[in-house]
């Protein structure tokens, strides 16, 4: 059982599409997050949500839009791409008061033509 | 907000060497310092963590030295092995939790025989 899964792997588009991640979590944790990790491998929060509820937004542009329809899962949608969107998109969850540990999904490797 | 500086960004060792892997952070409310680990097309595992109150903390060939005077803080591999080969993210966080890291730059560790 894959602890957090998300969908798909990959997604090759043209410019100016609109896309989506899907993100589960079956750990039962309370926060979650979308991490970008561009072609140099830095690895940048984008967003996390905790109980449903927006936390962090880090300067990223209004085209990316988080959805959580529930504790579990935390989509990404993605307006007018853009050739610098391309990147690996990470999900990631954890459980506050606990250890901490994020748990990573499997990537999605998004790639704009 | 925290900056986490990463040194060196690659780092080529010979099968049996140690390697050694330092960050600084900025922000001395800093308090919860993970190790995360991302094999090649794989997601970061978290393989060390520790926390401003410990100055060491050793896991068989990995270990983690915290210097909070400093503001620095090493990961340590001993007998490094072809399997050690990844990309290392350090991490600091305010307030302790996983919600509030702000990752390293990376360093590529290569293990050659």
């Amino acid at each position: 059982d894959t602890a957090v899964s998300q969908t798909p792997k990959y997604l090759v588009t043209q410019m100016g599409n609109d896309k989506s991640i899907k993100c589960e979590q079956n750990l039962g944790h309370d926060t979650m997050y979308w991490y970008k990790q561009d072609s140099k491998k830095f690895l940048k929060i984008m967003f996390s949500y905790n109980n449903k509820e927006l936390i962090i937004n880090e300067t990223v542009p209004n085209r990316f839009s988080p959805k959580s329809p529930d504790k579990a899962h935390l989509n990404l949608h993605i307006n007018s791409l853009e050739l610098g969107d391309s990147a690996v998109y990470f999900c990631a969850s954890s459980q506050a008061g606990g250890s901490e540990k994020l748990f990573f999904g499997s990537g999605t490797q998004l790639s704009v033509l | 907000g925290e900056n986490v500086e990463q040194h060196p960004s690659t780092l080529s060792v010979q099968e049996g060497d140690s390697a050694v892997i330092k960050c600084t952070y900025s922000d001395s409310a800093s308090n919860y310092f993970p190790w995360y680990k991302q094999e090649l097309g794989k997601r970061p595992q978290l393989i060390i963590d520790i926390r401003s109150n410990v100055g060491e903390k050793k896991d068989q060939r990995i270990a983690v030295t915290l210097n909070k005077t400093a503001k620095h803080f090493s990961l340590h591999i001993t007998e490094t092995q072809p399997e050690d080969s990844a990309v290392y993210f350090c991490a600091a966080s305010l307030g302790g939790t996983a919600s509030k890291l702000t990752f390293g730059t990376g360093t590529r560790l290569q293990v050659t025989l």
